[in-house]
C-alpha cells in the first residue's frame, strides 16, 4: 500500500530534550515535506525536500532541522524543544509539489 | 509572501443543500490543490487544478480554478453528513518552491 509512515503518532516530551520525528514513504517521491497545523494558523510549512541532500526552509524553520540521506526518509529534529513547539505534525511526499502531496497520519508532540 | 484566503471559515449546512467555499489570493499560482481533513488525520487529496478556466468534477464536488490563477472554488451539490470535515485549499507559486496552504473551511453537514 503507497503511504507515508509518520513515528511516533503521539509524543510528550520535557523542555530540552533533543527528539526525532520519523518519516518514510514507500512511493519513490523525490519530493518531502514536513509541515505544523495550529489552531487558528492552519498549516505551515517547516521545511521541504526537493531530493537527497537538497533541503529548504519552508514559513516556521526555526528550532527545526531536517536531514535528506536516503530517498524514502525525511526526519525531523528538535535539538532543544520549547513549549511554543506543542503541534500537530505532518509528513508528506509528492513527485512535485504541484501534483499534490500524500500527508501522513500526524505526530502529536506536546513539550511541557 | 504569497497567501491564499478561505472563506467562509465555518459552514454548517442540512443534508441536500448546496454549497461553495472559495480561495483567494492576490498572487499567481502554478498550481491549486483542494483536500479535505478529517480530525486527528493528515489531509487527503481530492483535486489538482493546473490550468486557468480549468473546471473538474468528482462525483458531487466541483472544483475550478480561476481564468487568472489566483482563485480557485469548491461546490457541493446535494451535501450529505458524509462530506463533514476541514477542507483545504494550497498552492504552489510561480516559482514552483513552497507548497502554501489556505486557513480551511469546516463543514459541517446534519441530517
Amino acid at each position: 500500500e503507497a503511504q507515508v509512515t509518520q513515528n511516533p503518532r503521539y509524543l510528550i516530551t520535557v523542555t530540552g530534550k533533543k527528539l526525532t520525528v520519523t518519516c518514510s514513504q514507500n512511493m519513490n517521491h523525490e519530493y518531502m515535506s514536513w509541515y505544523r497545523q495550529d489552531p487558528g494558523l492552519g498549516l505551515r510549512q517547516i521545511y521541504y525536500s526537493m531530493n537527497v541532500e537538497v533541503t529548504d526552509k519552508g514559513d516556521v524553520p526555526e528550532g527545526y532541522k531536517v536531514s535528506r540521506k536516503e530517498k524514502r526518509n525525511f526526519p525531523l529534529i528538535l535539538e532543544s524543544p520549547s513549549p511554543n513547539q506543542t503541534s500537530l505534525y505532518f509528513c508528506a511526499s509528492s513527485f512535485w509539489q504541484g501534483y499534490g502531496y500524500t500527508f501522513g497520519s500526524g505526530t502529536r508532540l506536546t513539550v511541557v | 509572501t504569497q497567501l491564499l484566503e478561505q472563506s467562509p471559515q465555518f459552514l454548517s449546512i442540512q443534508e441536500g443543500e448546496n454549497l461553495t467555499v472559495y480561495c483567494n489570493s492576490s498572487s499567481v499560482f502554478s498550481s491549486l490543490q483542494w483536500y479535505r481533513q478529517e480530525p486527528g488525520e493528515g489531509p487527503v487529496l481530492l483535486v489538482t487544478v493546473v490550468t486557468g478556466g480549468e473546471v473538474k468534477k468528482l462525483k458531487r464536488l466541483t472544483f475550478q480554478f480561476g481564468d487568472a490563477r489566483k482563485d480557485s472554488s469548491l461546490h457541493i451539490t446535494a451535501a450529505q453528513p458524509g462530506d463533514t470535515g476541514l477542507y483545504l485549499c494550497a498552492g504552489v507559486g510561480q516559482a514552483g518552491t513552497a507548497l502554501i496552504f489556505g486557513k480551511g473551511t469546516t463543514l459541517s453537514v446534519s441530517s
